[in-house]
């Protein structure tokens, strides 16, 4: 069975900083997409950037991205020049190739600080 | 284009009672996913549909089901409520071939 681990409840950075949300996920599969999405008060939920297990280059969109380590199952998210927009819970997931079918992390609760 | 729509947006129901959730997906989006979030939490899969046949559900009792129409729209039943069913139900569609889903608003369950 996969599983998705976000270790950091809750973080605060302020305004302009750089941040780096971390996952971690468990599977015996190959062929994987993992996900960022971003969850604001209005609960509407937001995909961020999504990398496919295949490509060894880590995916970036705009001042988001990710730092994919296949090996050690790790899927880190760094936003930079942090905007108050961004507050928001920010959720991991991951899907298998073969059913597309989500399995999520507990998520993160990013606050940014003006 | 018009994201994925969910009706309704909130809903208050008795233990016991039955409630039907509905969907719309993206415009020429094939594939639609029911997941629930109970608050404080990720959320957890419940089914996926597509070309209106149910091609996986998750680790929820029989008295959830659901189902896909030919317009590719969604139905999610939810039988005799528990106070434990209470969450936001969302759903999601995915274009055939590509691994991304969008999610539409959400419906917000209360079971009293």
């Amino acid at each position: 069975a996969q599983t998705v681990t976000q270790s950091q409840p809750e973080m605060s950075v302020q305004e302009a900083e750089t941040v780096t949300l971390s996952c971690t996920y468990d599977t015996s599969e190959n062929n994987y997409y993992l996900f960022w999405y971003k969850q604001p008060p209005s609960r509407q939920m937001i995909l961020v950037i999504r990398q496919e297990a295949y490509k060894q280059q880590n995916a970036t969109e705009n001042r988001f991205s990710v730092n994919f380590q296949k090996a050690a199952k790790s899927f880190s998210l760094k936003i930079s020049d942090s905007q108050l927009g961004d507050t928001a819970m920010y959720f991991c997931a991951f899907a298998l190739d073969s059913n597309y079918q989500l399995i999520w992390g507990a998520g993160t609760k990013l606050i940014i600080k003006p | 284009d018009a994201g994925v729509t969910q009706s309704p947006t909130h809903l208050i129901k008795t233990r016991g009672q039955q409630v039907t959730l509905r969907c719309s997906p993206i415009s020429g989006h094939k594939s639609v996913s029911w997941y629930q979030q109970v608050l404080g939490q990720g959320p957890q899969f419940i089914f996926q549909y597509y070309e209106k046949e149910e091609r996986g559900r998750g680790n929820f009792p029989d008295r959830f089901s659901a189902r896909q129409f030919p317009n590719y729209s969604s139905e999610l039943n939810v039988n005799a409520l528990l106070l434990g069913d209470s969450a936001l139900y969302l759903c999601a569609s995915r274009h055939r071939g590509r691994p991304e889903q969008y999610f539409g608003p959400g419906t917000r369950l209360t079971v009293t």
